[in-house]
């Protein structure tokens, strides 16, 4: 089985702090993806990388960075935590042939309270 | 940009019921159309997947049917039970290979 694991289930952070978020993936996927979900309004793209040191913007880049030094691991940075990123953070990750007949595979979340 | 709807927010119905979850799409280039599931406080759990050349999936008491031509995708969910009791959502992947997500519907099936 598939198994994306997410560092922590809950945080709570002040604001303008530092945050990381962490993502592993043990199914060697080269598809590594970051969303947040908010009630009402869905999951929403945050970042997305296709390989190791690869990143791309989704749909709300904003006030968010990652890195991928290993393949294995994608971590979500919030550089200066506002308490409108407090949100549900879901990770996922998925082989090469994902959006024709492979799926996405998610972790448990990351619920982050900004305070 | 596509946009995905799902309608109703919620749903309640009594065990043992037979239902239908609506999931919509603007943009009919699509690769698949998917159905995950979501308990409360947990991540999704990928249900289906119809790929774009397919009219329809089945998995137990699950099918789900896809019309590219009017943007449409049902989830009928045969002989409901309690633990059929989670939130749905739907997601369009398109040319970019990124998901599109709605918002979900959230069922309960009282015992």
């Amino acid at each position: 089985d598939v198994k994306v694991t997410q560092s922590s289930r809950y945080l709570v952070k002040r604001t303008g702090e530092k945050v990381f978020l962490e993502c592993v993936q043990d199914m060697d996927h080269e598809n590594m993806f970051w969303y947040r979900q908010d009630p009402g309004l869905g999951l929403r793209l945050i970042y997305f990388s296709y390989d190791v040191k690869m990143k791309e913007k989704g749909d709300i880049p904003e006030g968010y960075s990652v890195s991928r030094e290993k393949k294995e691991r994608f971590s979500l940075i919030l550089e200066s935590a506002s308490t409108n990123q407090t949100s549900m953070y879901l990770c996922a990750s998925s082989p090469p042939q994902t959006g024709t007949w492979e799926t996405q595979y998610f972790g448990p979340g990351t619920r982050l309270l900004v305070l | 940009k596509q946009e995905v709807t799902q309608i109703p927010a919620a749903l309640s119905v009594p065990e043992g019921e037979n239902l239908v979850l609506n999931c919509s799409f603007t943009d009919s280039a699509i690769y698949n159309l998917q159905w995950f599931r979501q308990d409360p406080g947990k991540g999704l759990t990928s249900l289906l997947l119809i790929q774009s050349s397919q009219r329809e999936q089945t998995s137990g008491r699950l099918n789900a049917s896809l019309d590219k031509s009017s943007g449409r995708s049902t989830l009928y969910i045969a002989a409901s039970q309690p633990g059929d009791s989670a939130t749905y959502l739907c997601a369009a992947s398109g040319s970019a290979r990124q998901l599109t997500f709605g918002s979900g519907t959230q069922l309960t099936v009282l015992p």
